[in-house]
């Protein structure tokens, strides 16, 4: 079954310590994957997809096709990136990208 | 507008009623999306189209929900007798201008919320 999982609907931390957001997957085939993010009240955004392997906003998420995961990491939180977080996935081949997601996790970052 | 635009934002509906959410999607773009996203859940797949041409609809729950794009701009998504579970946000997303590459990048826009009473 195509499925992706996000365990932890809520994630708080503080100022400046490191977060990771959990992300596995599970796929028949080679799948790409995004993580989406929305800030309050704003509409959803994409924030990262694999293939491209940048950071954006100093957050990264490695493939890592063994473990079937594509965590997000940041060394530094701040508080502006206190948002909901998706990871989601769409299958390479032809051009309906529709992607399967998670059920996302909040990320609270305190003062 | 720059962003994909969705109206109305807020609807509220009698079971029963029928309601019709639209979506005006990025200038140019090919692909237009519906997705269905209920509280505390993540985003589910209802129809894709190409253009004007609606190339899957396996996320569709139930006859009652019926979506167009006759020309390929803007796209309706139209929900008869509606009922309680159909309560949710509506999102439709656009991507992929003609002539370059298909990225997977989604544009969502604000989504149209309904309850239904």
């Amino acid at each position: 079954a195509q499925r992706v999982t996000q365990p932890e609907k809520l994630l708080s931390v503080f100022k400046g310590a490191p977060v990771e957001l959990k992300c596995n997957y599970s796929y028949s085939g080679s799948p790409e994957l995004f993580w989406y993010v929305q800030y309050s009240r704003q509409r959803l955004q994409l924030l990262l997809r694999h293939i491209s392997r940048e950071s954006i906003k100093g957050f990264t998420a490695d493939l890592n096709k063994g473990e079937t995961s594509f965590h997000l990491k940041k060394p530094f939180a701040q508080e502006e990136d206190s948002a909901m977080y998706y990871c989601a996935l769409s299958g390479r081949a032809g051009n309906n990208r529709k992607l399967i997601w998670g059920l996302g996790t909040s990320l609270a970052v305190n003062p | 507008g720059a962003g994909v635009s969705q109206s109305p934002r807020y609807k509220v509906a009698k079971r029963g009623q029928d309601v019709a959410l639209r979506c005006d999607p990025i200038s140019g773009h090919v692909s237009l999306f519906w997705y269905q996203q209920a509280l505390g859940q993540g985003p589910e797949f209802l129809t894709y189209f190409q253009n004007e041409a609606q190339l899957d609809k396996s996320g569709l729950p139930s006859d009652r929900f019926f979506a167009e794009r006759p020309e390929g701009s803007v796209s309706t998504l139209k929900i008869q007798r509606t009922q309680q579970e159909d309560s949710a946000v509506y999102l439709c997303a656009s991507s992929w201008k003609q002539g370059q590459p298909n990225t997977g990048e989604l544009f969502f826009g604000e989504g149209s919320r309904l309850t239904v009473l």
